[in-house]
């Protein structure tokens, strides 16, 4: 499994947009690219999911570049209730489950 | 209406012990897994089941064991808890190929003392 690194910490003030960047050098070719948020006492929520160029929903947009090896969650317009830590992960489809590396904590300040 | 709901959401029990989590997905979904986090929010893979067939089993003590009585329900069994044992439990389901990622219930969080 593609092992990732990301910052273990951002910070950033309401309104902003805020950009997370995972590495992940030795994806392969079936990968694909999922980012999750976790809030305190709860289980991590699915964010977006990716596997070329960039993705877009209404919470958050993803970038990737063409050789994969990295990865960019962009947040527009952040709130205080986007404080969380958010984990990048990378994997196949089908019975391979996905594994989450440290993640990180984003503190969104007034 | 909870899509994955776990129960209980939290349990205190005494070194030694055998306690069970349920787990229930109404999402239709054909897999679920159980999944640690311990206290440095580490998350690892414990178990996964697709259609009541184990298909993951990663080094975890056989002193946990997992069941599914059907596709919707998968259960995480502890024999005699050990203190190392107290760590967030998180339920999780998806489809098989995972388009919409993996939905996790909210947790138990198991404290052995």
């Amino acid at each position: 499994l593609a092992k990732t690194t990301q910052p273990i910490s951002m910070d950033s003030y309401e309104g902003q947009e805020v950009n997370i960047t995972c590495s992940h050098n030795n994806i392969a070719t079936n990968d694909y690219i999922t980012w999750y948020q976790q809030f305190p006492s709860q289980g991590p929520r699915f964010i977006i999911q990716g596997y070329k160029t960039k993705v877009t929903n209404e919470v958050a947009s993803l970038f990737i570049p063409a050789d994969r090896k990295s990865s960019t969650l962009s947040l527009p317009r952040v709130s205080l209730s986007d404080t969380a830590v958010y984990y990048c992960l990378v994997g196949a489809s089908g019975y391979s489950t996905l594994t989450f590396g440290k993640g990180t904590m984003l503190l969104v300040s007034p | 209406d909870t899509a994955v709901s776990q129960t209980p959401k939290y349990l205190v029990t005494q070194m030694g012990n055998d306690k069970s989590i349920k787990c229930e997905q109404n999402l239709g979904h054909d897999t679920m897994y159980w999944y640690k986090q311990d206290s440095k929010k580490f998350l690892k893979i414990m178990f996964s089941y697709n259609n009541k067939e184990l298909i993951i089993n990663e080094t975890v003590p056989n002193r946990f064991s997992p069941k599914s009585p059907d596709k919707a329900h998968l259960n995480l069994h502890i024999n005699s808890l050990e203190l190392g044992d107290s760590a967030v439990y998180f339920c999780a389901s998806s489809t098989r190929d995972r388009v919409y990622g993996y939905t996790f219930g909210s947790g138990t969080r198991l404290t052995v003392v």
